[in-house]
């Protein structure tokens, strides 16, 4: 999962296994989540996202699952693949009003093991 | 469809100088927004835009001044540059406001100045 600090938590998957990535959120007045995965040496890339009334949202061969209650968002990834080796960060909106500010977590980064 | 295109790719200042960093979208997105990156931190919101002629600061707006002359372009100016600039900076939009629409990011501009 996610975690303040200099270094990024890394999670090494074999090729072909599932990956699940967490992420813990910091606001419980967030209704808009995304999950962005970051190649080397580009930008951030949207992968899904979910709303706050939904807890369950698939994409294809990704899932996001949100539970309110404790504030954590994870994202699954099925028969993971070298191409899938990135990192990946969650992203909470703000509560109404203010600026348009996300929050954006520092990021897990993923090693696909051929 | 480019997408979201930033130049320059990189760049090496030295303390004090001044650049320009460019940002262009054709997606026809309504906002815009530029952040920097930082190591073991999430992405921060520097300033963005909400439409043609307007800006509005971010986070961290010190040290940075941005224009919206065009409704495809975004651009980020640094003046006297300091060695805290240090940093990759990604440019994005979205279509609707990014508290509720994922945003489109270029491949960021790596800036080091010493």
């Amino acid at each position: 999962g996610e975690s303040v600090g200099l270094h990024l938590p890394t999670l090494s998957v074999q090729e072909g296994d599932n990956s699940i990535i967490n992420c813990a959120y910091s606001n419980s007045a967030s209704d808009y989540f995304i999950w962005y995965k970051q190649e080397s040496g580009k930008g951030p890339q949207f992968i899904i996202d979910i709303r706050s009334n939904m807890d369950k949202r698939q994409g294809q061969r990704v899932t996001v699952l949100l539970n309110k209650t404790v504030k954590h968002l994870s994202l699954q990834i099925a028969a993971t693949q070298p191409g899938d080796s990135a990192v990946y960060f969650c992203a909470e909106n703000n509560p109404p009003g203010g600026y348009q500010k996300v929050t954006f977590g520092i990021g897990t980064k993923l090693q696909v093991i051929p | 469809n480019a997408g979201v295109t930033q130049t320059p790719k990189f760049r090496v200042l030295k303390t004090g100088q001044s650049m320009t960093l460019l940002c262009a979208q054709d997606m026809n997105h309504e906002y815009m927004y530029w952040y920097r990156q930082d190591p073991g931190m999430g992405l921060r919101l520097i300033h963005y835009s909400v439409g043609e002629g307007t800006t509005a600061k971010g986070e961290v707006p010190d040290g940075y001044n941005v224009s919206r002359l065009k409704k495809q372009n975004f651009l980020l100016g640094l003046e006297s540059t300091a060695p805290s600039q240090t940093s990759v900076y990604f440019c994005a939009s979205s279509l609707l406001t990014g508290k509720n629409s994922p945003l489109h990011f270029g491949n960021g501009t790596r800036l080091t100045v010493t």
